[in-house]
């Protein structure tokens, strides 16, 4: 039972070019999410599948999209990556749509040069 | 101002030490967590509650819902206690999504 996986684990990128992060949980979870963590600032919220087929907006969605592949499996994706897109992305997941606990995965870090 | 406040940002104490840390938000909320992120980087979930007072070992969470204010407390402090400790929300307008305070970092030394 591996939880919550990323990958990659680490990347760097050169401005403008793109990648997708790959999330999986094995926890059979309703519920992904994406994040990212930025020095002093809190955890903050990309988008978010509250069940398979279905992805929303969460408070920072601007050059990111996502897909909800299967049940598992939630990627996001940068079509044309900016500096201000480094930091550390996690994934996470959770049995109840609403309130629940989130297990997260162990992180991406990114860096745009 | 944020919707979840902690204090203090950073904390040092010596092994053994009882440690305190607080959260304050201005929302409604329908829960809280208290979350652990190691070094290395991965967090995870230490309690969720919405009343009262939840123990596990030597980790003790409160929430005083009218006072919207949440403590995190740890007794006899160990080395590896060492981590940075989140405060997150559930608000009652919009329970899909969790509200994260910014962490308090916590090193306790031998």
């Amino acid at each position: 039972n591996a939880g919550v996986t990323q990958t990659p684990k680490f990347q760097v990128l050169k401005t403008g070019q793109s990648m997708t992060l790959q999330c999986a949980q094995d926890m059979n979870h309703n519920s992904m999410y994406w994040y990212r963590q930025d020095p002093g600032m809190g955890l903050r919220l990309i988008y978010y599948s509250a069940s398979e087929g279905t992805t929303d907006k969460g408070e920072v969605p601007n050059g990111y999209n996502v897909s909800r592949l299967n049940k598992r499996e939630f990627s996001l994706r940068l079509e044309s990556a900016a500096p201000s897109q480094t930091s550390v992305y996690f994934c996470a997941s959770s049995a109840q749509t609403r309130i629940g606990d989130q297990y997260f995965g162990p992180g991406t870090r990114l860096l745009v040069l | 101002k944020n919707e979840v406040e902690q204090s203090p940002q950073n904390l040092t104490a010596q092994e053994g030490e009882f440690i305190t840390i607080n959260c304050s938000y201005s929302v409604g909320i329908s829960a809280l967590h208290w979350l652990q992120q190691h070094p290395g980087g991965g967090i995870v979930s230490l309690f969720m509650l919405s009343s009262g007072k939840k123990k596990h070992g030597r980790l003790i969470a409160t929430i005083n819902i009218q006072e919207k204010h949440s403590s995190l407390h740890i007794t006899a402090s160990h080395p590896r206690d060492s981590a940075v400790y989140i405060c997150a929300v559930h608000s009652s307008y919009n329970t899909d999504k969790l509200i994260f305070g910014t962490g308090t970092r916590l090193q306790v030394f031998p």
